[in-house]
């Protein structure tokens, strides 16, 4: 079955600090990978996506994120934390057949001033 | 703001009763999501439609029920509530099942 595992808890960094969150996945045929962003008291938020193509992809907000199919990882990651990027981060999967998204438990991000 | 809209945003009632969550998805989405968020499950994927079909169900009770409109609202129904039902209860949509989801703001259900 299609899922990911995201292996923190929670990541502190210092402000100003190289950001990464950790994400390895396990899917049957070619990964859709997700990673999204909660804050407090809001609903999730889409950051990036992989379909294909680079291994490394774009998203919202200064963040990245890097296929390792290899490693079957996608790791999150921003060169320099802001205290405002303090949040709630989810990697997700898309499930093949119905495509559902199947979403990790989550890893809190603190960014220390 | 997504464009997924969510009422009511607080919700407060007591165990055994029954209440109904709404959501309208963003323009033009046709795959509607529902979650329930609470501090010790994390994020629960409930059920999913698509165009107005049922296309998955996860980690649902039977004392819940959804269904997608024609016009794709949706609406997931929660009776006999009891007081581990408190959560945060989030609608998704995307344009196609599997796409990228865009979330609305939740709904706080509070069961006394």
């Amino acid at each position: 079955a299609q899922s990911v595992a995201q292996p923190e808890d929670q990541v502190n960094v210092a402000e100003g600090n190289p950001l990464t969150v950790k994400c390895t996945y396990s899917v049957s045929g070619n990964p859709y990978l997700f990673w999204y962003v909660q804050y407090p008291n809001r609903g999730l938020q889409f950051l990036l996506k992989y379909i294909t193509g680079d291994n490394l992809v774009k998203g919202s907000y200064g963040f990245e994120a890097e296929f390792n199919k290899s490693q079957t990882s996608f790791h999150l990651k921003k060169p320099s934390a802001l205290v405002s990027d303090s949040a709630l981060y989810f990697c997700a999967v898309r499930v093949k057949g119905n495509n559902r998204l199947a979403f990790g438990k989550g890893n809190q991000v603190v960014v220390i001033p | 703001d997504s464009g997924v809209t969510q009422t009511p945003k607080h919700l407060i009632t007591a165990t055994g009763q029954r209440v109904t969550l709404r959501c309208s998805p963003r323009s033009g989405d046709l795959s509607v999501y529902w979650y329930q968020q609470s501090l010790d499950q994390g994020l629960q994927f409930l059920i999913q439609y698509y165009n107005g079909e049922e296309r998955a169900k996860g980690n649902i009770l039977e004392r819940f029920s959804a269904q997608q409109f024609p016009d794709l609202h949706s609406e997931l129904n929660l009776s006999s509530l009891e007081l581990g039902d408190s959560a945060l209860y989030f609608c998704a949509s995307s344009v196609d099942p599997g796409d990228e989801q865009y979330f609305g703001p939740g709904t706080r259900l509070t069961v006394t």
